[in-house]
């Protein structure tokens, strides 16, 4: 089983549309969650942190729940600048090691 | 935000030559740097774990005597593919943390490199 695992896509979504990623993570000693984004051919960028009570940042939404390791995503009102690969990523034990997943691909159409 | 500078951004080399790649913390200082390898429709794979001053850790399956790792100070940290092949063709990435401030993680541009 991958340490963190995600359904690589493509989704594919008409502009304004709301739309959800999902991830689990196998090491319940986790202790630290993120979402990154990353554009084609480019470094990846800090999205959100993921917070055990759930947090918001504008159109994203990030919830966390740790009984069932699990992580999601959630973008609201989609725009065409959206389109890109989201990483999940967790960070073990609390050291410097991150470890992320494959990513899923997002496309926002006209 | 904090800024993590590397080069080159793209390189293209023969087989059996090496390559530098450097990462640059601008204005932070980082007493560790990660290295990772991203092949296409595959995630970030980390590589090594570049402690300044001392040796860097390999991941498992990582040849240490392959890429080299020097880590000479806070704000810097270099890998060197040695004797490259086509199949070390990939993204290079680095990232730090600043040393003791906060969990997020600031990466590179990236480096692509080809082997022919």
């Amino acid at each position: 089983r991958k340490e963190v695992e995600q359904d690589p896509g493509p989704f594919n979504v008409p502009e304004g549309a709301t739309v959800a990623f999902n991830c689990t993570y196998s090491n319940s000693a986790s202790q630290s969650f993120f979402w990154y984004r990353q554009d084609c051919r480019k470094e990846p960028k800090l999205l959100m942190s993921v917070y055990s009570s759930g947090n918001e940042d504008g159109r994203f939404t990030a919830q966390l729940n740790r009984a069932s390791q699990y992580i999601s995503l959630l973008i609201r009102d989609s725009k065409l600048s959206d389109s890109a690969t989201y990483l999940c990523v967790v960070n073990e034990g609390g050291g410097n090691k991150l470890t992320f997943g494959t990513g899923t691909q997002l496309k926002v159409e006209l | 935000g904090a800024v993590v500078s590397q080069h080159p951004s793209w390189v293209i080399c023969k087989s059996g030559t090496s390559v530098k790649i450097e990462c640059r913390s601008l204005d932070f200082q980082a007493t560790t740097m990660f290295w990772y390898r991203q092949f296409p429709k595959q995630s970030l794979m980390l590589m090594a774990t570049s402690n300044e001053g001392s040796k860097a850790t390999y991941e498992q399956g990582v040849e240490k005597d392959k890429f080299l790792i020097n880590h000479a100070s806070l704000t810097l940290s270099t890998l060197t593919v040695t004797s490259a092949h086509p199949e070390d063709s990939s993204f290079y990435i680095c990232s730090a943390r600043p040393t003791g401030g906060g969990t997020e993680a600031f990466f590179g541009q990236g480096t692509r490199l080809t082997v022919v």
